[in-house]
């Protein structure tokens, strides 16, 4: 069964360094986006991605991070600056056109700011 | 007022318990109710959906929405400790065009063999 994939899966930075997380949606979805969890908390919504552009984005979703397509497969999440605040659980999702409502997730990437 | 709550537990049964999870949400205009399970450290998996109000059975698993309460429901029969996760229910926003998920805060569930 396709499944969407996520690398690496824990990420140990220095807060100040450039992090870039990366997935692989499933391979005929055309919806993309990334969501967090903090330790405890909730998950929330990032930044939703279609047609190789961004069509959403939270508040949390500063001038630090951007999204990018690189290629036909890879959907990769970057935050510029690290804070010791974006410590969390990052998850990509994705969906096909259609099938509004079911975004199926990846195993997530830790990532850790010393 | 939040948007959607969730009673976080942690809930504790014997297997072959029936349990209750549940969720309740603040917009009327909400339409599709999801719920997920998410295992120890893993990501979201997308256990069903229901549209508006009524019952959607798969297998052990029914879930229930009472739109007029604003109250959603998932239950689990015959229990087993293979279920022991924490259970999410998430509502996509019909707003815009890209139904982001907002999640509950999910529950925190153990079925003991």
């Amino acid at each position: 069964e396709p499944e969407v994939t996520q690398t690496p899966s824990h990420q140990v930075t220095q807060m100040g360094q450039e992090v870039i997380l990366r997935c692989v949606p499933i391979s005929n979805h055309l919806y993309f986006y990334w969501y967090r969890q903090i330790l405890g908390q909730k998950v929330e919504f990032l930044v939703s991605f279609y047609n190789n552009e961004i069509s959403e984005k939270s508040e949390i979703f500063d001038d630090q991070f951007s999204v990018e397509r690189p290629d036909g497969s890879n959907f990769t999440l970057k935050i510029r600056s690290t804070k010791l605040e974006d410590s969390a659980m990052y998850f990509c999702a994705s969906r096909k056109q259609g099938a509004t409502y079911e975004q199926y997730f990846g195993p997530g990437t830790r990532l850790t700011v010393t | 007022q939040k948007e959607v709550e969730q009673d976080p537990g942690p809930l504790s049964v014997p297997e072959g318990a029936i349990v209750s999870l549940n969720c309740t949400y603040s917009n009327s205009a909400f339409q599709y109710f999801m719920w997920y399970r998410q295992y120890s450290r893993k990501g979201p998996e997308l256990l069903m959906y229901t549209y508006s109000s009524g019952n959607k059975e798969d297998g052990r698993f029914t879930a229930q929405v009472d739109k007029s309460s604003k109250y959603i429901s998932l239950f689990i029969r015959d229990s087993q400790p293979s279920d022991s996760a924490t259970y999410l229910c998430a509502i996509p926003d019909s707003g815009g065009s890209n139904y982001k998920l907002t999640f509950g805060k999910g529950t925190l569930l153990t079925v003991n063999p």
